[in-house]
């Protein structure tokens, strides 16, 4: 079973409404969860993490996500996007007794006018 | 002041050869990666060195094979390249336990013809 789940490979939204991207984790995952941003041609950015505490993360760009444990659920949200947030983003949790990085497969989120 | 810097960033190259791809972080962490992504742009962790020591060895044919001078540098060799190969290929470093998330270097995009 795969650890980490984007359900939405693409996801194409107009610009200034608001955006979720989901993610699901499974239980080999710990609960050190990520999300980071790919923009075209360029390395993987760190968007934001949930390690421990508050569920609600706040992270750059405007972006932030929720936590739930009921629901292994560790979607990300931005209220309004803009164009420049055109990028793939990927989900990703620490597995092998918190030893790597596993990553979801990704969504591109498309921003049009 | 690049953290995380990997070189070359393009790299094309006949199959049958060999070639190396180089990695230096300079955060002071104490593990460093190498993650391949594919043309369906899924990430997959391939090694994972500890103050030098290697600690995670996926399934990678062995013509691949990474070395760690010092835990500021690991390199990715490979041998007898084959047109599967083609992948960018991305280096990253977390303090140990990479629960705070991981930097990523901005890739080295391998072609084989």
């Amino acid at each position: 079973a795969q650890s980490v789940t984007q359900l939405d490979s693409q996801v194409p939204v107009f610009e200034e409404a608001p955006v979720e991207l989901r993610c699901n984790y499974s239980s080999s995952v710990s609960v050190y969860l990520f999300w980071y941003v790919q923009y075209p041609n360029q390395g993987l950015q760190l968007l934001l993490k949930y390690l421990s505490g508050s569920t609600l993360v706040k992270g750059i760009n405007g972006f932030e996500a929720e936590f739930n444990k009921s629901q292994t659920s560790f979607h990300l949200r931005k209220p309004s996007v803009h164009i420049s947030d055109t990028a793939e983003y990927f989900c990703a949790g620490l597995t092998g007794g918190g030893n790597k990085l596993t990553f979801g497969t990704g969504t591109q989120l498309k921003v049009e006018l | 002041d690049t953290a995380v810097s990997q070189t070359p960033k393009y790299l094309v190259t006949q199959m049958g050869n060999d070639k190396s791809i180089k990695c230096e972080q300079n955060l002071g962490h104490d593990t460093m990666y190498w993650y391949k992504q594919d043309s369906k742009k899924f990430l997959k962790i391939m090694f994972s060195y500890n103050n030098k020591e290697l600690i995670i060895n996926e399934t990678v044919p062995n013509r691949f094979s990474p070395k760690s001078p010092d835990k500021a540098h690991l390199n990715l060799h490979i041998n007898s390249l084959e047109l599967g190969d083609s992948a960018v290929y991305f280096c990253a470093s977390s303090r140990t336990g990479g629960n705070y998330g991981y930097t990523f270097g901005s890739g080295t995009r391998l072609t084989v013809v």
